[in-house]
């Protein structure tokens, strides 16, 4: 069964470090996400992605966020310079359709990012 | 109010049991509803879509009212393996991110 594949699973950073979170999405998917959950609180939205752009972003993916898709297959999550509270579960989705449809979307194993 | 509310629980349950969890939301324009089932530090996966008129998957019921804002789940026979945290997810108005509640924690016993 195709899968999400984050890497890597667990990151530890010192405060006010940059930090890339990997994604590979299902090969023939074109809607992207992040998401992120800190511990014992709710899976929060990021971002999502269409078309090679952000479609829509919350209040949480401030500056100091960004996405990327690099090739045809990755897609990555920067943080530039992280603070004590980006320590969560940061998980990538994909999804063929638009979830307006109702599509399915299939999410990671998820980066566990620890700011120490 | 919140975007998605759910009872957060716990609910404990012994094995054979029906156990029914409720979730409302905010945003009368959304369109898609679905729940999905997160187990500990794993991530969310989907459980099943909810469609105006009810669907059923097995041991699964979901049922949407519109009109209240209004979704529920329905286990029936409760098993072990049923025991994680049950998230109610909405679609935003414009169809690009899923908007999730904070999920209820269902424990099975035997």
């Amino acid at each position: 069964e195709p899968e999400v594949t984050q890497t890597p699973s667990h990151q530890v950073t010192q405060m006010g470090q940059e930090v890339i979170l990997r994604c590979v999405p299902i090969s023939n998917h074109l809607y992207f996400y992040w998401y992120r959950q800190i511990l014992g609180q709710k899976v929060e939205f990021l971002v999502s992605f269409y078309n090679n752009e952000i479609s829509e972003k919350s209040e949480i993916f401030d500056d100091q966020f960004s996405v990327e898709r690099p090739d045809g297959s990755n897609f990555t999550l920067k943080i530039r310079s992280t603070k004590l509270e980006d320590s969560a579960m940061y998980f990538c989705a994909s999804s063929e359709m638009s979830g307006a449809l109702g599509d399915e979307a299939f999410f990671g194993q998820g980066t566990r990012l620890t700011v120490v | 109010r919140k975007e998605v509310e759910q009872d957060p629980g716990p609910f404990n349950v012994p094995e054979g049991a029906t156990v029914a969890f409720n979730c409302t939301y905010s945003n009368s324009a959304s369109q898609s509803f679905f729940w999905y089932r997160q187990d500990c530090r794993k991530e969310p996966k989907l459980l099943m879509s909810v469609y105006s008129s009810g669907n059923e998957d097995g041991r699964f019921t979901a049922q949407l009212n519109r009109a209240s804002q209004y979704i529920s789940l329905l286990i029936r026979d409760s098993k072990l393996s049923d025991s994680a945290t049950y998230l109610c997810v909405v679609i935003n108005q414009a169809g690009t991110a899923l908007i999730f509640g904070k999920g209820t924690t269902l424990s099975v016993s035997s």
